[in-house]
């Protein structure tokens, strides 16, 4: 059973870095798959941060301003996701998850989470 | 605002049944496949529907989706209690190159 879940600082100041961890258990993130990051401010929807495959290319929401980088650490099978300067807007619950991604009939695309991470709470205040 | 539409709220009697619509564009939902989450209160996303409309293993076949043109519908029939919670749509967008949600729809059980 694939199992993933986020560990980090729960209390961040602003203009710092707020880093966090997904460890993956049940499944190599060597083997495929690409592994993502989506966060939910308080009281509010799912936002798409990014995502990462095996080979190390990654996807970014260009609403963060490259802000955002997306990590592996294969040997210890986990990823990470790094997000700079954050403000006060980026407090929310972070969830890791593992994403199908691919083509079905030549060009329509098939993307969805299958596996989420339990979600960790980052607080961005002084 | 969300690149996917979601009506914010709906409720219904157990028992009875319900349909989520999720509209969108030809960049997104036009032309690729739509999964569905279901959130539970405090809890992280469940995948409910992938590629328009299939289930995952454990997932009751009370819960079905559907796909046309741009946009996109869940079903429930026969409603519990249990599936009081925040029901999400989500897809790649060719333009944009980002995974995209819908805002959320909390469907109440009453």
């Amino acid at each position: 059973q694939v199992q993933l879940q986020e560990s980090g600082p729960g209390l961040v100041k602003p203009s710092e870095t707020l880093s966090l961890t997904c460890g993956v258990s049940g499944y190599s993130i060597n083997s495929g798959y690409y592994w993502g990051w989506i966060r939910q401010p308080p009281g509010k929807g799912l936002e798409w941060i990014g995502n990462i495959y095996n080979s190390g290319s990654t996807y970014f929401n260009p609403s963060l301003k490259g802000r955002v980088t997306i990590s592996l650490d294969t040997s210890r099978n986990q990823f990470s996701l790094n997000l700079s300067s954050v403000t006060a807007a980026d407090t929310a619950v972070y969830f890791c998850a593992r994403v199908s991604w691919g083509l079905r009939d030549s060009y329509n695309y098939f993307y969805y989470m299958d596996v989420w991470g339990t979600g960790t709470t980052v607080t961005v205040s002084s | 605002q969300s690149v996917l539409t979601q009506p914010p709220s709906l409720s219904a009697a157990p028992g009875q049944k319900v349909t989520i619509s999720c509209s969108g564009s030809s960049s997104n939902i036009g032309n690729n496949y739509v999964s569905w989450y279901q959130q539970l209160p405090g809890t992280a996303p469940k995948l409910l529907i992938y590629e328009n409309n299939k289930r995952p293993s454990g997932i009751p076949d009370r819960f079905s989706g559907s796909k046309s043109g741009s946009s996109a519908t869940l079903g429930i029939i026969g409603l519990q209690t249990g599936d009081e919670a925040d029901y999400y749509c989500g897809t790649w967008d060719n333009s944009l190159s980002t995974g995209v949600f819908g805002g959320g729809t909390k469907l109440t059980v009453l």
